[in-house]
């Protein structure tokens, strides 16, 4: 069964400073993995989208890096910004049966 | 302009009663899905849908019932049976496969 981890739980960094979110997941047959925000008693925003193809994605000034051989990705921040608060799930697709599995998710704090 | 939405953003619920969840989306996408959301534990799948007139069960389906009659919607009932429905309750859909998914806005459920 695949289960899917995000360390740290929550992270809290000085505004301007780069940072990494980690995910990795059980099983490296995967379709896709997805990067989602979400603010606070609000939905999920799609942030970036890594075929299993792919190695890598990026918008702005996000990141997503893809290794299916061990298990793993990371979302890097560049220059984070208060506006960057907010929880960031990772969630992988697998199996024909196209459903998202999800970590629980790191809370992020950018302090000003 | 494209997207899901959610109704109601808030829900509550007697003891007893059943009470229905609205998803609809104008995306054009095959595949609808049900998420629970609880503190802590991540989100979690309650159903999900890749076609019309058909459904499959999640991880979490027990005191829950679905229907998908039109590709646009994918109503939720949460029925008396589900003993804790307390929850932010998210709706997604997506092209199926490994294509991105997008959510709406919640509805937020509380027993009274």
């Amino acid at each position: 069964k695949q289960e899917v981890t995000q360390i740290p739980a929550a992270l809290s960094v000085p505004e301007g400073e780069n940072l990494v979110l980690n995910c990795s997941f059980t099983d490296s047959a995967i379709y896709n993995l997805q990067w989602f925000r979400q603010d606070p008693g609000k939905g999920l925003t799609s942030l970036l989208l890594i075929q299993s193809s792919q190695r890598e994605q990026t918008s702005g000034r996000l990141n997503a890096s893809l290794d299916k051989s061990s298990g793993r990705s990371t979302l890097y921040i560049a220059a984070s910004q208060p506006g960057d608060s907010a929880t960031y799930l990772c969630a992988v697709v697998g199996g024909a049966t196209n459903k998202l599995i999800f970590g629980t998710g790191t809370l992020l704090a950018v302090q000003p | 302009d494209g997207g899901i939405t959610q109704s109601p953003k808030y829900l509550f619920r007697k003891e007893g009663q059943n009470v229905t969840l609205s998803c609809e989306q104008n995306l054009n996408h095959d595949a609808m899905y049900w998420y629970r959301q609880d503190p802590g534990q991540g989100l979690r799948l309650i159903y999900y849908s890749q076609i019309v007139n058909d459904f499959q069960k999640g991880d979490i389906a027990e005191g829950y019932s679905v229907s998908r009659e039109k590709k646009e919607s994918f109503p939720l009932t949460v029925t008396s049976a589900q003993k804790n429905p307390t929850a932010f309750y998210l709706c997604a859909s997506s092209w199926g496969g490994s294509t991105e998914a997008f959510f709406g806005q919640g509805t937020r459920l509380t027993v009274v």
